[in-house]
């Protein structure tokens, strides 16, 4: 099984800040990777696939990079809608579709 | 436009069979572009994918829940189903279903609001 390592597992910010959150797969998993956020009591929503490729309607804030196995969401410039937790997720295999555990940015 | 809209009995004993289904609207299942999953999240945690299903019957399974777990397509209903077995208080959780594209670079990109389900006697 390919392992997703989040860090941080929370991230206290304060409006306007840039954020990074980190995720590590246990091996290579090309560019295979989403990034999704999800808000308290609500379903997660799908921000970028493929390590950097923004969903509609997603706001250009947010961006995602890297390759194999370390890879970066970055919030620029927080707003308050943002406050939620973000998780990881590998695409890479269908035998096994990891998740990260997860990164809660809370307000600082 | 797509929704997915779970549904479930909202509790479940131990040792029973968990039954849980999830009615697509806006498209149809048995198209050839899509995947269509099921992830839960346990109450404060993360998510666990459990497994996935596309139109032609080919299955993927969580190798940790493959044993208990089944999901499949009925096309009559357009509604995908996941049967859980021998549930204990750890398949406490809610449960979402989703689509996907077929290629890896493809996520889970709609989702349902989830369903609650709660294994207590």
């Amino acid at each position: 099984d390919i392992q997703m390592t989040q860090s941080p597992s929370s991230v206290s910010a304060s409006v306007g800040d840039r954020v990074i959150i980190t995720c590590r797969a246990s091996q290579g998993i090309s560019n295979w990777l989403a990034w999704y956020q999800q808000r308290p009591g609500k379903a997660p929503k799908l921000l970028i696939s493929a390590a950097s490729n923004l969903q509609p309607g997603v706001p250009s804030r947010f961006s995602g990079s890297g390759s194999g196995t370390d890879f970066t969401l970055t919030i620029s410039g927080l707003q308050p809608e943002d406050f939620a937790t973000y998780f990881c997720q590998q695409t890479n295999s269908f035998l096994s579709l990891t998740f990260g555990g997860g990164t809660k940015v809370e307000i600082k | 436009q797509l929704q997915l809209q779970e549904s479930g009995p909202g509790l479940a004993k131990p040792s029973e069979t968990l039954s849980l289904m999830c009615t697509v609207s806006g498209g149809s299942i048995s198209s050839d572009r899509y995947y269509w999953g099921w992830i839960r999240q346990p109450p404060g945690k993360g998510l666990e994918w459990i497994a996935t299903v596309y139109y032609s019957g080919t299955t993927y399974y969580n190798p940790s829940l493959r044993s208990r777990v089944t999901i499949s397509l009925d096309t009559s209903k357009n509604q995908v189903s996941l049967k859980v077995r021998s549930v204990t208080a750890a398949d406490t959780a809610v449960y979402y279903c989703a689509r996907r594209g077929i290629t890896s670079r493809d996520a889970f990109d709609i989702w349902g609001q989830g369903t609650v389900v709660t294994v207590s006697s």
